[in-house]
């Protein structure tokens, strides 16, 4: 069982370019998240899908960000026309939705992706 | 609104201590509640979660936390530091009625000395 996992781990890009960030969550996992984490601070949820279906976003998204998960499987986070304010790690986790010990949602999360925009 | 509230950004003790841990929530209704624990450059583990089942709740490396309702707390112990225990860790709660959404405190540094 792997566990979740992102890529890049690290991306320097100067301000005004665009980034691109991919998840691949635990295999049978349908629910995919990405929080964004700046130092000192906990983790920011940003958006949530099922399967290919988002269903919630924050509105720390801003127009700039997008996220897709067009097969269910894999998911991509863009953060177009960088600024320096976005500068955090990008983590994604995963979770199986009505898990059998009724314990709710336990969320994995993968290692992160670290984004400095210079 | 869900808020989790961890008292001490940094903890320091020594190998051996007890280890506590802060944490408060603010719901109307008893949320799901989780530790997680982060290493410096990586992602965040579970340690462990409460789910309205046991009050007191065993985690992975020794960790526990008892959940109480009446301080609206959900701390974190070890009865033993080891060296190894020096991270991060975060609370968090999960609302009943969107268990999609985690809301994170701010996190505490422990730090072991030798």
């Amino acid at each position: 069982d792997t566990g979740v996992s992102q890529d890049p781990r690290h991306k320097i890009t100067k301000r005004g370019q665009n980034v691109t960030f991919r998840c691949d969550p635990i295999s049978e996992h349908n629910r995919l998240y990405w929080y964004r984490q700046t130092l000192g601070q906990g983790p920011e949820f940003l958006t949530y899908f099922q399967n290919e279906a988002q269903l919630e976003k924050s509105r720390l998204l801003s127009d700039r960000f997008s996220a897709e998960r067009p097969k269910g499987s894999f998911s991509t986070l863009e953060i177009q026309r960088t600024e320096q304010g976005d500068s955090a790690m990008y983590l994604c986790a995963s979770s199986l939705a009505g898990d059998r010990d009724g314990s709710g949602n336990t969320i994995y999360f993968g290692e992160g992706s670290w984004l400095t925009v210079v | 609104a869900q808020s989790v509230t961890q008292l001490g950004s940094h903890v320091s003790v020594s190998e051996g201590a007890l280890v506590l841990l802060r944490c408060n929530y603010s719901s109307s209704v008893p949320p799901y509640l989780f530790w997680y624990v982060q290493y410096p450059n990586q992602g965040l583990q579970l340690l462990l979660k409460y789910t309205s089942a046991a009050t007191l709740v065993k985690g992975i490396n020794g960790f526990e936390a008892e959940f109480k309702k009446s301080e609206t707390s959900f701390h974190l112990t070890k009865p033993s530091a080891h060296m190894s225990d020096a991270a991060e860790y975060f609370c968090a709660v999960s609302p009943l009625y969107n268990f999609n959404k985690f809301y994170f405190g701010s996190g505490t540094k422990l730090n072991v000395k030798p």
